[in-house]
């Protein structure tokens, strides 16, 4: 089975200031893995995923997440935070042979100005 | 422009109402597509997978009858909560998977059901 572990429920951060997301996963197979963000009452965006090649991924909106498998982390991180990231950050991952996800019990980031 | 067009994105009714939630695929044929509850400040968990033209899989713990799914066309999937109740309340989503691995999920915008 996969399991998605989120450490930090909270991310509080002023503006401009670099943040960390942190993610770790378990599994016994290879997975893909993802970084969703939540918009209040909104779906869910695909931020950014690893398939697999560069453990270094970018994503949209100046995300980018870095693949450990030694760690088996997946964490995300942005330089320069803005107002309008304040959201709730979910990090997921599939099996390679299933289409469905498991998600993470979400980060919410908060950016203060 | 969007690829998963989920209505209602709001619902508030009475205890005992059913609800239908419609989940269309704007672009692509879905033969699957996933529904997703989540509760506030908690993730997404899966409830069922349907199947155009077949029943829907259920998740271990999600009550079948409960939970009708219907997906009679290649771009329709349906969820009815029936006989809702207060404890039913959350935020439904579907999503669209793509059978493509480097196309992710594509995501409704969610429906938010509240049960007075």
């Amino acid at each position: 089975a996969q399991s998605v572990t989120q450490l930090d429920s909270q991310v509080p951060v002023f503006e401009e200031a670099p943040v960390e997301l942190r993610c770790n996963y378990s599994s016994s197979v290879s997975v893909y893995l993802f970084w969703y963000v939540q918009y209040p009452n909104q779906g869910l965006q695909l931020l950014l995923k690893y398939l697999s090649g560069s453990t270094l991924v970018k994503g949209i909106n100046g995300f980018e997440a870095e693949f450990n498998k030694s760690q088996t982390s997946f964490h995300l991180r942005k330089p320069s935070v803005h107002i309008s990231d304040t959201a709730e950050y979910f990090c997921a991952v599939q099996r390679r042979d299933t289409d469905k996800l498991i998600f993470g019990t979400g980060t919410r980031l908060q950016v203060f100005p | 422009g969007a690829v998963v067009s989920q209505h209602p994105s709001w619902v508030i009714c009475k205890s005992g109402t059913s609800v239908k939630i419609e989940c269309r695929s704007l672009d692509f044929q879905a033969t699957t597509m996933f529904w997703y509850r989540q509760f506030p400040k908690q993730s997404l968990m899966l409830m069922a997978t349907s199947n155009e033209g077949s029943k829907a899989t259920y998740e271990q713990g999600v009550e079948k009858d409960k939970f009708l799914i219907n997906h009679a066309s290649l771009t329709l999937s349906t969820l009815t909560v029936t006989s809702a109740h207060p404890e039913d309340s959350s935020f439904y989503i579907c999503s669209l998977p793509r059978g493509v691995v480097d196309q992710p999920q594509h995501f409704g915008d969610g429906t938010r059901l509240s049960i007075l």
